[in-house]
């Protein structure tokens, strides 16, 4: 692994079901980040995470949930999909200290359609 | 609430040409103002960060300017490439419980 990887690339989902995101960085970075991404909408924070077993909420919290086990991963799930859960999820990682401090590094994304 | 605003939403210019992308940010306190290029299907990647204290900063053919006192940002791209075809977002330092504060891009699209 070199750098920040999310899974899957892609995925339809049916209304009601439960998902997850994967999210995985060998960056030994502190901070992780989640966003969606929609058309005309910029990117908006999800969830955030400043250190392992930490977590916060981001600009749209609703519907998801994340958890921070350890340093490298952070999953986000969304216990049952909706229509308007369809859009771009982007994974990032951050160090909070040194000459590269809150420079985000982000994954390639997860395209999700909920129908 | 600390926003950042861009300008133009998108933009098509010919290849070898120069432009230049603009953003107004209302942040407080500033510490710090960067660009990102996010290529159509991956990531943003980082293109340059500029302090408070830097009113130019190059990064190859990628030159930012930052103008404190009217808080605004521009991003010149000198001899487009076809491969500079992306969409180009301000960000602003945090706000609130948001680590950064994202515009909503402009689109460049260069073409032969």
């Amino acid at each position: 692994i070199a750098g920040i990887t999310q899974a899957p690339t892609s995925q339809i989902l049916a209304a009601g079901r439960r998902m997850t995101l994967r999210c995985t960085q060998d960056m030994r970075h502190n901070a992780m980040y989640w966003y969606r991404q929609d058309l005309g909408l910029g990117l908006r924070l999800i969830h955030y995470s400043n250190t392992a077993g930490t977590t916060g909420k981001g600009e749209v919290p609703d519907g998801y949930s994340v958890s921070r086990a350890n340093t490298d991963d952070f999953p986000l799930t969304l216990a049952s999909a909706v229509p308007s859960q369809t859009s771009v999820y982007f994974c990032a990682s951050s160090a909070l200290a040194g000459d590269d401090a809150d420079t985000q590094y982000f994954g390639p994304g997860t395209r999700l359609t909920v129908l | 609430k600390n926003q950042v605003e861009q300008s133009p939403q998108s933009l098509i210019i010919l290849e070898g040409k120069n432009c230049t992308l603009q953003c107004n940010y209302t942040v407080s306190p500033f510490s710090n103002l960067r660009w990102y290029k996010q290529d159509t299907g991956r990531g943003p990647v980082s293109l340059t960060i500029m302090t408070f204290s830097e009113n130019t900063k190059s990064n190859g053919r990628y030159t930012a300017t930052l103008d404190a006192d009217t808080k605004q940002s521009s991003l010149h791209i000198t001899a487009s490439q076809l491969s500079d075809s992306a969409s180009y977002i301000c960000v602003g330092p945090p706000s609130g419980n948001t680590p950064l504060v994202f515009g909503k891009g402009t689109r460049l699209s260069v073409i032969a």
